[in-house]
């Protein structure tokens, strides 16, 4: 069974830092792009960044270009997404999710997802 | 980078069909698969319609989808309505700038 556990969460002040973690296990984790999406309080789906199976690749939305870094574990099934420069903004549910493998670019698993919260 | 845009909300009695649209602002809407996504509140979403029109296994054939290039728009089609189908669904595409791209949502009340 596919299982994606996000964890690290928390309060943070504007300015600070976060480091999310997402376990993975159920799955081939090294053969899957992976993804960050986020949730803001009562709102839509808002996609984070991606990474490629190697890390080759990285991609961001422009909302958070230059200050979260994506990267991964593959040793150790895990992805992490590294969050600098909080703004109240940021405040979201953030899911990690898995990119199917057959090319169709979407999200075929999510994890229960972790509350990031940035306020003083 | 292109929106989709959906409905806000929509609702519909049980037993009945209610299409939920998501138009592309710029560009061509074949050029890149459509997916919708059901997310229960509290839950985590999850796919009921990939490659604008394929069911994943264990999602039930009442739901359906399309693409229509005269409106430059997606389609989600809910038939039989059932009231655990009250939920929220957001559809997604890629952009080719690498950028993936989701619809705003559109709450589904079965009333």
């Amino acid at each position: 069974e596919v299982q994606l556990v996000e964890s690290g969460g928390g309060l943070v002040q504007p300015g600070g830092s976060l480091r999310l973690s997402c376990a993975a296990s159920g799955f081939t984790f090294s053969s899957y792009e992976m993804h960050w999406v986020r949730q803001a309080p009562g709102k839509g789906l808002e996609w984070v960044s991606y990474i490629s199976t190697s890390g080759s690749s990285i991609y961001y939305a422009d909302s958070v270009k230059g200050r979260f870094a994506i990267s991964r574990d593959n040793a150790k099934n895990s992805l992490f997404l590294q969050m600098n420069s909080l703004r109240a903004e940021d405040t979201a549910v953030y899911y990690c999710a898995r990119e199917d493998d057959y090319g169709a670019l979407y999200f075929d698993y999510w994890g229960q997802g972790t509350l990031v919260t940035v306020s003083s | 980078n292109f929106m989709l845009t959906q409905p806000h909300s929509v609702s519909e009695s049980p037993g009945k069909t209610v299409t939920i649209s998501c138009t592309r602002s710029s560009g061509i809407i074949a050029s890149n698969y459509v997916q919708w996504y059901q997310q229960r509140p509290g839950s985590s979403p999850t796919t009921v319609i990939y490659e604008d029109n394929q069911r994943p296994s264990g999602v039930p054939d009442r739901f359906s989808g399309s693409i229509a290039s005269s409106s430059n728009s997606a389609s989600l089609t809910i038939s039989g309505l059932k009231t655990e189908d009250e939920a929220d669904y957001y559809c997604q595409s890629y952009d080719s700038s690498n950028h993936w791209v989701f619809g705003g949502g559109t709450k589904l009340t079965v009333l």
